[in-house]
């Protein structure tokens, strides 16, 4: 049962434009979500997150929503640079042991 | 900040050896690291939390004799990969719990068993 879910593979973007990746979730639990992007043969390098009582972070080029009621969350760049292309993982947590659950990612490939 | 360490990057060893990986978490205290694994094209799977000064928690189906942590101080756990066979090849990554509940990870052991 993937409680996490980034349905999308990977996604292409032109250089300069918005990039969106989206992440949803099924277990009411969670409260707070984190972004995390990666390189091959590299650990995730954490981006941004955001907590359950929030709807909206921003970071610099990076903006997270979160729709509670929808269960879903997004990472919004912009403007997208090349050097964003990675691998993008959703993750969230619920309760005190800070475990994260990850989604399997999205490949964002920013074309110049 | 918040930076982690993880070695070695890459080990090579038989079957039926043992395999210490390390993780210190440089610049800040954890009294909680993780250790997650990662198949090709998959999520990271999260194997066991390692609490400094306890016992590891393992996920279900992990085997806590085959990947012994510990967790000595605040700055060091290791995972242990006893009895190695080729189907433990597979990409090791250990994280530290710091401010704000952000997990920061190391960058990862690429373990091949032969």
């Amino acid at each position: 049962d993937q409680q996490v879910k980034q349905n999308s593979p990977s996604l292409s973007v032109q250089e300069g434009r918005i990039s969106i990746l989206n992440c949803d979730y099924t277990n009411s639990m969670f409260d707070y979500f984190l972004w995390y992007k990666k390189y091959p043969a590299e650990g995730p390098t954490f981006l941004i997150s955001i907590s359950s009582i929030k709807d909206k972070n921003e970071d610099g080029r990076f903006t997270v929503f979160l729709n509670k009621s929808a269960k879903h969350l997004s990472l919004h760049i912009v403007p997208s640079q090349p050097g964003d292309s990675a691998v993008y993982f959703c993750a969230a947590s619920g309760g005190s042991n800070y475990k994260l659950t990850f989604g399997k990612g999205t490949l964002l490939t920013v074309n110049p | 900040g918040a930076v982690v360490s993880q070695h070695p990057s890459r080990v090579i060893c038989k079957s039926g050896t043992s395999v210490k990986i390390e993780c210190r978490s440089l610049d800040f205290q954890a009294t909680t690291m993780f250790w997650y694994r990662q198949f090709p094209k998959q999520s990271l799977m999260l194997m066991a939390t390692s609490n400094e000064g306890s016992k590891a928690t393992y996920e279900q189906g992990v085997e806590k004799d085959k990947f012994l942590i510990n967790h000595a101080s605040l700055t060091l756990s290791t995972l242990t990969v006893t009895s190695a066979h080729p189907e433990d090849s597979s990409f090791y990554i250990c994280s530290a719990l710091a401010h704000r509940d952000i997990q920061y990870f190391g960058a990862g052991t690429r373990l091949s068993v032969l």
